[in-house]
């Protein structure tokens, strides 16, 4: 099946500071690409989908300046999360899709800002 | 937002019994999946269900849609240990890619 990496797996940075998750689709291209974060215990919530060559559309809520997501190439995207701060702390996790129908998730990056 | 809602939010049972969750969903869907996400991992997807399908089957999964009812079930047949995780139902948006995750339901398989 499709492989979606990510890195880092896991980060733990100061507050204040700008952190860069990327998001890789090894065996496939992907135009489309989404990022998602999940509270612990609690289900994923989108929080922005990742255009190849455009901008990201970002859900509502979400700050698009604190999350900045760049989608530079059909196998990568990134997001910074800029001015990390200890709420900003959570589990990110990509996906991205060959076809509309399945999405092929990467294994997450865990966020800790102190 | 939140579409899917699973219930129950958890489940603990004795291995080789069999294990049934369900899913509800708000609006209309072109297809809905599962995925089972282990603790602190990412997703795995287990099977797709089609809005024109009733039942589908994978392995020890089984899958039932009832669009009429907006509601979903999978069951688990035979569970074992490695089953623990947690298990979402996710809803297409008005069939584009986007995925709507309901808040899942965790499975314990007890040795």
């Amino acid at each position: 099946g499709a492989v979606v990496s990510q890195h880092p797996s896991r980060v733990i940075c100061k507050s204040g500071t700008s952190v860069k998750i990327e998001c890789r689709s090894l065996d496939f291209q992907a135009t489309t690409m989404f990022w998602y974060r999940q509270f612990p215990k609690q289900s994923l919530m989108l929080m922005a989908t990742s255009n190849e060559g455009s901008k990201a559309t970002y859900e509502q809520g979400v700050e698009k300046d604190k999350f900045l997501i760049n989608h530079a190439s059909l196998t990568l995207s990134t997001l910074t999360v800029t001015s990390a701060h200890p709420e900003d702390s959570s589990f990110y996790i990509c996906s991205a899709g060959r076809s509309t129908d399945t999405q092929y998730f990467g294994p997450g990056t865990r966020l800790t800002v102190l | 937002s939140q579409q899917g809602e699973e219930d129950p939010q958890a489940l603990s049972i004795q291995e080789g019994e069999n294990a049934t969750m369900n899913c509800s969903y708000k609006t209309s869907i072109n297809n809905l999946q599962w995925y089972r996400q282990n603790s602190g991992r990412g997703l795995v997807h287990l099977i797709l269900i089609r809005s024109n399908e009733r039942e589908k089957h994978s392995g020890r999964l089984r899958v039932t849609l009832d669009t009429s009812k907006k509601s979903s079930s999978l069951l688990i047949t035979a569970s074992r240990a490695a089953d623990t995780a947690s298990y979402f139902c996710a809803t297409d948006e008005g069939g584009s890619e986007k995925l709507v995750f309901g808040k899942g339901t965790k499975l314990t398989v007890n040795p």
